[in-house]
């Protein structure tokens, strides 16, 4: 089974401060997305790499950069994070091609105070 | 712009019973949807998927059907089980640029309650 492994569950951090967001995944997928899950918003791609060391804008890229050193290792970073970045972060990969389905991590729960 | 909805917030049912939660799917050039199930405290579990050549595809006690004449998508569970309450999510998937990651459209979701 495809694991997809983000290193913390939960998150509480202070206004200003730089937050990273760790995602592993073990199934040599070359693709890897980082969405914020809202309620009444549904799921919203920040970013997505599709390879080592490249990256795209998603729809919500405000606020946030990635990291993409290796090829399992997907980092969200929130350079000063703020109180509207409070929310579950999920990280997914998936191999390259259209057909196949993401896979996702079990979320880590950021609260901003 | 492409949207992609469930049409109700909530569905309840009997344990046992068959459930049916439904999709609207808006970009006609969509080719590979995805149904995701999402415990509580845990991220979307995939369940299902389904490429455009096909009207159907059926897994252990799930089944969906594509509908493209009115884009439209669901998923139906035979015997529903305590064990499938969730929030179910459709998702479509556009191609994107050249990069070939084919970027994922969700719906809001349908929050599934089993009753006993």
């Amino acid at each position: 089974d495809v694991k997809v492994t983000q290193s913390s569950r939960y998150l509480v951090k202070r206004t200003g401060e730089k937050v990273f967001l760790e995602c592993v995944q073990d199934m040599d997928h070359e693709n890897m997305f980082w969405y914020r899950q809202d309620p009444g918003l549904g799921l919203r791609l920040i970013y997505f790499s599709y390879d080592v060391k490249m990256k795209e804008k998603g729809d919500i890229p405000e606020g946030y950069s990635v990291s993409r050193e290796k090829k399992e290792r997907f980092s969200l970073i929130l350079e000063s994070a703020s109180t509207n970045q409070t929310s579950m972060y999920l990280c997914a990969s998936r191999p390259r091609g259209t057909k196949s389905p993401l896979h996702f991590g079990n979320g880590t729960r950021l609260t901003v105070t | 712009g492409e949207s992609v909805g469930l049409h109700l917030p909530t569905l309840s049912v009997q344990e046992g019973d068959n459930s049916i939660i439904n999709c609207a799917y808006s970009n006609s050039a969509s080719d590979y949807f995805i149904w995701y199930k999402q415990e509580s405290g845990k991220g979307p579990q995939f369940i299902i998927d389904i490429r455009s050549n096909m009207d159907k595809r059926q897994g252990q006690r799930v089944t969906v059907l594509l509908n493209k004449t009115v884009k439209h998508l669901s998923l139906q569970i035979a015997a529903t089980q305590p064990g499938d309450s969730a929030v179910y999510f459709c998702a479509e998937t556009l191609g994107y640029r050249s990069s070939n990651t084919g970027k994922l459209i969700f719906g809001q979701g349908t929050t599934l309650q089993v009753k006993p």
